[in-house]
Order: structure tokens, then sequence, then C-alpha cells
């Protein structure tokens, strides 16, 4: 157990809904992050946010965005979904410090099929 | 554009022998390199980690090498067990100014099958 937690652990819904994936961190850390893994791809960075504020952006579409609450836990919100965002969305935590090099501890994710 | 690459999608090794997973990577900025494990519907494990001002980081049967100049790391299991039977994912990142960013740029993984 990562210590990471993350609802739902599947999804089914249909193109043009919305969606909201919610992650709480291990404790204590502050940065969390969101990574997508399809079918056909890797592990892909979407986004960041360390202590409230987005910190980096990946590969992520218009169509999602996320934030990071005053407790720390974080949502990732989908809209207008399309088949291919079908998907498992992994989120990560760790602690980052300035200038450190971190692990990241990964949530057990959310399987989100979209038909 | 890959900037980590592991080039062999499978690997099969017998129960006991070393199993060697190896990992590319073409950014030089890159200077702190993670293996993680993955079972199917679970999420990442965390193995092992190596700073780029080390060329070698052990725990357990766990060593990870990291040639530099190469832009070369490998993942060696020794012994190998068949609880090691999992997808292995290299993964790097690279400080940035600040250094509040450590996004994780991974590989495309090698499944490993440790057969008793």
């Amino acid at each position: 157990d990562s210590g990471v937690t993350q609802t739902p652990k599947h999804l089914i819904t249909a193109t043009g809904q919305r969606v909201t994936l919610r992650c709480s961190p291990r404790s204590g850390d502050l940065s969390v992050y969101w990574y997508q893994q399809s079918l056909d791809q890797g592990l892909q960075f979407l986004i960041q946010y360390y202590n409230g504020e987005e910190r980096a952006k990946g590969n992520i579409l218009e169509r999602f965005s996320a934030q990071q609450f005053p407790d720390l836990h974080s949502e990732l919100n989908l809209s207008s979904l399309e088949l291919g965002d079908s998907a498992l969305y992994f989120c990560a935590s760790s602690l980052t410090l300035a200038g450190g090099k971190e692990t990241q501890y990964f949530g057990p994710g959310t399987r989100l099929l979209v038909l | 554009d890959q900037q980590v690459k592991q080039n062999s999608p499978s690997l099969s090794v017998q129960e006991g022998r070393i199993s060697i997973l190896n990992c590319d990577y073409t950014n030089s900025m890159f200077d702190y390199f993670l293996w993680y494990k993955k079972y199917p519907a679970e999420g990442p494990t965390f193995l092992i980690s190596i700073s780029s001002i080390k060329d070698k980081n052990e725990d357990g049967r766990f060593t990870v090498f990291l040639n530099k100049s190469a832009k070369h790391l490998s993942l060696h299991i020794v012994p190998s067990q068949p609880g090691d039977s999992a997808v292995y994912f290299c993964a790097a990142s690279a400080r940035r100014g600040g250094g509040a960013t450590n996004k994780l740029i991974f590989g495309t993984g090698t499944l490993l099958a440790v057969q008793p």
C-alpha cells in the first residue's frame, strides 16, 4: 500500500459526458501528479500540482483540468469525453523539496471506460 | 519523441537466475532515474532509484547501474523469483530551476516472466 488513494476504482460513462477523478496523496506529501496510461502507450504525464498551485503541464488535453485543494487532495476533471479517453488514470504524490530528486508513489488508479 | 526507451518488450528467465532489464535515454538533463514494477490493474510500485552522481545503487536483490556516457541504465534482479513476474518501467526526471517539479518520463515497459 503506497498510501495514495484514488476513487473511484472503475468508471463507465458515455461519450460527451464529464467525470471527476479524485486523489488523496500520502500524508505529508505536497505534490500531486496525474498520469494517463492508454492501451497502446506507456504512462504519460498530464499535470502536477504543488501545495495548491499548478507546477508543470504535460500532454494534457484542453478538455481536461485539475486542481489541488487546501487539504492537498486533488481532482482531475475530464469533460466532453471521447472513446479515446478510455485509459487508466494514475495519481502519484511526493514531498517535493526544492532541488530534490524524489520518489513518486502511485495510487491504484482509476480505470475509465468511455462507451 | 521517446526520451526514455525500453527496447525489450519482454524477457523470460529461469527462477534463480539473473534478470537484466535495460533502459536508454536521450535527454542529458535527466538526473534522477527510477524503476517501477507494475502488476495488471494496479498502480506502479517503486523499486529502486539512482541519482546521476552515482553509477550503482543496491537494495537487496535489486541493483541499478547507470552509465551516463552511454545514457544507459539497467536493473539487475538476483536471484529472480516467480513473484518478480510483472511489467517493469524505467522512469527519468530532470531537475528544473527551483526543483519544484519532478515529472517523470516513463519508458514503455518490459514484461518480465520468471519461470519456476
